[in-house]
């Protein structure tokens, strides 16, 4: 079962440099998320996506764009990276939220920015 | 609004030592709340859940109980494993996100 999968793992960028990182599920989920993990930091919220068709702003958006291209993909870019984007980024997907709570994680892109 | 505050690491702990983790909450309403454990390497899983005051999640010899008068979820383990070791976050689910604390770290030794 592949369930989240995420491309690529690893990525550098020089500062200015735009990527796309992707996000594809298998398990016919509504809701998905991505996030951004640092040092003493924990995990932050930077889009999501309650429903095919829907994106929201999370708790860190600024300096990033999303698009739900379909019920199984969702993906997130840098337009124009800087260092404070040097991070490990987690893609999640859930049934509905408000139903268990139950994310289910991809295993994460590293992104260093130059 | 809405926070998770979980004490910070690393907890380091011999084995068959008895382990907490200290989590606390602030929420309008009555959310749910979640253990996550990351292994080194992996992203998150879900290692327990309760939805609502009084419920005692449990799994793999973790439990954590959802107390409404002291807004906490403390996670715990009567005996580790080396295997245990990894960071665990606790998480507040609201509506249609999860908000997690900033991960605690716990190191088993031999």
């Amino acid at each position: 079962n592949a369930g989240v999968t995420q491309t690529p793992k690893f990525q550098v960028l020089k500062t200015g440099q735009s990527m796309t990182l992707q996000c594809a599920q298998d398990m016919n989920h509504n809701s998905m998320y991505w996030y951004r993990q640092d040092p003493g930091m924990g995990l932050r919220l930077i889009y999501y996506s309650a429903s095919e068709g829907t994106t929201d702003k999370g708790e860190v958006p600024n300096g990033y764009n999303v698009s739900r291209l379909n019920k199984r993909e969702f993906s997130l870019r840098l337009e124009s990276a800087a260092p404070s984007q040097t991070s490990v980024y987690f893609c999640a997907s859930t049934v509905r939220v408000e139903n268990t709570g139950e994310l289910f994680f991809g295993e994460g892109s590293r992104l260093t920015v130059l | 609004g809405n926070s998770v505050t979980q004490m910070e690491g690393p907890v380091t702990l011999s084995e068959e030592a008895f382990l907490t983790i200290n989590c606390t909450y602030t929420a309008t309403g009555y959310p749910s709340l979640f253990w996550y454990v990351q292994y080194p390497g992996e992203g998150l899983q879900l290692l327990l859940k309760a939805t609502k005051a009084d419920d005692k999640g449990s799994n793999k010899g973790f439990e954590a109980t959802y107390r409404k008068e002291t807004t906490s979820f403390h996670l715990e383990k009567g005996s580790v494993q080396v295997s245990d070791s990894a960071v665990y976050f606790c998480a507040l689910g609201y509506t249609d996100k999860l908000i997690f604390g900033t991960g605690t770290r716990l190191q088993v030794f031999p």
